[in-house]
């Protein structure tokens, strides 16, 4: 199994509709849990981050973690054209190591 | 002003020549990050310093060499620049005490000829 996986897309869906990306992970000792947002050709900004099993929310953004089945999952209500990006799922290594980044699962708001 | 700036922003070079890219933040953040980005490959880490003293290979460092002269700066060398390293590079830093988020420059588009 890969360290981080997410599924490449592309995700579409209609303005006003509930995106759902998803991510699983492979290390059971990960601890936090971060999603950046990239634009085409921009640098990736984070999002959310969320460190404790359930849901976390922030404005439209609902970030879900279930350690026990190793998924963090990223809720966008309300989509919207603008949401349109590629989402990056990273999670700690254990030890002093660097963030390791999904491929990104890239979103598409239709208008 | 940016936190994480990269210069040059785009560079064209031909094959053989050697490239230097830059990256300055004033996070005063101790670790610092070399990340290359190909289309369908996400984001891959090149070379990563946690320190000024400390150098780590990433997942792809054969072809890049880097040089950490301050807390602020680390540099990303192509010795001898080859087309399969056109990409979009980015410069990150973080700050343990973050939790390991990362905060990303703007990026370079690299294209070798």
């Amino acid at each position: 199994q890969k360290e981080v996986e997410q599924n490449s897309g592309p995700l579409s869906v209609p303005e006003g509709a509930i995106a759902s990306l998803n991510c699983t992970y492979s290390d059971r000792g990960s601890q936090s849990f971060f999603w950046y947002r990239q634009y085409s050709g921009k640098s990736p900004e984070l999002i959310m981050f969320i460190y404790s099993n359930g849901d976390k929310e922030d404005g439209r953004f609902t970030a879900q973690l279930n350690k026990a089945s190793q998924y963090v999952s990223l809720l966008i209500r309300d989509s919207q054209p603008s949401d349109s990006a590629t989402y990056l799922c990273a999670v700690p290594r254990r030890g002093n190591t660097p963030l390791v980044f999904g491929k990104g699962t890239r979103l598409s708001v239709i208008a | 002003d940016a936190d994480v700036t990269q210069t040059p922003r785009n560079r064209i070079t031909k094959t053989g020549k050697r490239i230097m890219l830059e990256c300055s933040q004033t996070k005063g953040h101790d670790r610092m990050y070399w990340y290359r980005q190909d289309p369908g490959l996400g984001l891959r880490l090149i070379y990563y310093s946690f320190d000024v003293k400390d150098i780590n290979k990433g997942e792809i460092s054969d072809g890049y060499s880097v040089s950490r002269q301050a807390q602020a700066k680390f540099s990303l060398s192509l010795e001898s620049a080859i087309p399969n390293q056109t990409a979009l590079y980015f410069c990150a830093t973080s700050d343990m005490g973050d939790g390991g988020e990362q905060f990303f420059g703007p990026g370079t588009r690299l294209t070798v000829l």
